[in-house]
């Protein structure tokens, strides 16, 4: 059974752009988590989607996006891309969720490495 | 807010030895608590997990310890081996939340 699939891997960027990044979840997961990775912030929660919907969303601004499509893949999106936002972007699948991150641990991709120069 | 944290951020350990991971919380809110181990260029591995209604949970080499009234979950590791070496991350969810910590890089010596 395939795993998480992310791409790219890594992905270089400057200031202003934007960029979108992909999350392929375990066959037969439909929830899908987006997390950010910092050094010493640990992970970070931005949004959660289930049956095409964002069921949750943490703590960043509007600039961060995503949608989930029929099959459950996901994209997030980053827009006006600043500095700050250079980090490890990982997603998450679980097989089910009516609400957030039910009692079954998620499984995790290897994550997109974002550079923004 | 750092609603759950890891104090150490690294700890060393001789193989054959017991490595003891901490993790405090803030939210009384959690009832579900994870370790994850992560190598590096790889995404977290779920390890062990713990419900609220209990305070313990073993697998294999694994235990996790849970003390509500103090807010503090731990996690054990006997014996240790060097493929053990890796950063491991608490993670907390309960009310439609979900926090990790920083994560402790652990580091086994042969």
């Amino acid at each position: 059974k395939a795993g998480v699939t992310q791409t790219p891997r890594y992905l270089i960027k400057t200031r202003g752009q934007q960029v979108t990044l992909s999350c392929s979840p375990i066959s037969g997961h439909r929830s899908v988590s987006w997390y950010q990775q910092t050094p010493g912030q640990g992970l970070q929660f931005l949004f959660e989607y289930f049956s095409e919907t964002q069921r949750n969303k943490g703590n960043f601004p509007g600039r961060f996006s995503g949608r989930q499509f029929s099959n459950s893949r996901s994209e997030m999106n980053v827009s006006t891309l600043e500095l700050g936002d250079s980090a490890l972007y990982l997603c998450a699948s679980s097989p089910r969720t009516g609400r957030l991150l039910s009692n079954q641990p998620q499984h995790f991709g290897d994550g997109t490495r974002l550079s923004i120069l | 807010d750092q609603q759950v944290k890891q104090n150490s951020p690294s700890l060393s350990v001789q193989e054959g030895r017991i490595s003891i991971l901490n993790c405090d919380y803030t939210n009384s809110m959690f009832d579900y608590f994870l370790w994850y181990k992560k190598y590096p260029a790889e995404g977290p591995t779920f390890l062990i997990s713990i419900s609220s209604i209990k305070d313990k949970n073993e697998d294999g080499r694994f235990t996790v310890f849970l003390n509500k009234s103090a807010k503090h979950l731990s996690l054990h590791i006997v014996p240790s081996q060097p493929g053990d070496s890796a950063v491991y991350f608490c993670a907390a969810k309960g009310n439609n939340d979900m926090r990790f910590g920083a994560g402790t890089r652990l580091t086994v010596k042969p």
